[in-house]
């Protein structure tokens, strides 16, 4: 599975956009990308998944470049309730199953 | 639909003790996967199950086992419990095993060995 780098951590404010990347260089032909969203003492909560381009749903989007080296992922008017740690994974499930490797993850802290 | 549920929420046991973990995963899942959680290596892969089989197996000792059942429950075992071993176990469960087969997470049984 690939490995992920994203930064430790990222403040921002309400109303703001929070755009996250993470780096994935040997990220492979069938690997998808997915991130996670997590709260203290709760289990991730899956945000958005996407393999090539741009992904939007109702909570974020997820741009992807050609070469596929990196994610963004894009907050829209982040709220005190988007304070968590955001996870980037990259894989191909289908081969793997299920086993999901986690990053350090990105703290992101959401200020009035 | 109701979520993954894991049970206990909470449990406190004493070192070289044994525990069983449990995890009721979304109706009609067949896939349910288990992964330590801690402050100093964060989410770590354990195992998954698929059909009562299992699939993958992650970097732990013989101590950690697990198993699921003919309805997709699936329990996870800790025997000779290590203070080290004090986390937050959570449980995920999804379709299947396919590229685009979203997990979801239940919100996990906190551990503490003393």
């Amino acid at each position: 599975l690939a490995k992920t780098t994203q930064p430790i951590s990222m403040d921002s404010y309400e109303g703001q956009e929070v755009n996250i990347t993470c780096s994935h260089n040997n990220i492979a032909t069938n690997d998808y990308i997915t991130w996670y969203q997590q709260f203290p003492s709760q289990g991730p909560r899956f945000i958005i998944q996407g393999y090539k381009t741009k992904v939007t749903n109702e909570v974020a989007s997820l741009f992807i470049p050609a070469d596929r080296k990196s994610s963004t992922l894009s907050l829209p008017r982040v709220s005190l309730s988007d304070t968590a740690v955001y996870y980037c994974l990259v894989g191909d499930r289908g081969a793997a199953g299920n086993k999901l490797t986690f990053g350090g993850g990105t703290r992101v802290l959401v200020k009035p | 639909k109701a979520g993954v549920t894991q049970t206990p929420r909470y449990l406190i046991k004493t070192r070289g003790q044994q525990v069983t973990l449990s995890c009721s995963p979304i109706s009609g899942h067949r896939s349910v996967s288990w992964y330590q959680q801690t402050p100093g290596q964060g989410l770590q892969f354990l195992f998954e199950y698929f059909s009562e089989t299992q699939r993958n197996k992650g970097n732990f000792p013989g101590r950690f086992s697990g198993r699921q059942f003919s309805n997709s429950r699936s329990e996870m075992n800790v025997s000779t419990l290590e203070l080290g071993d004090s986390a937050l176990y959570l449980c995920a469960s999804s379709l299947g095993t396919g590229g685009r087969t979203e997990a979801f997470f239940g919100q996990g049984t906190r551990l503490t060995v003393v």
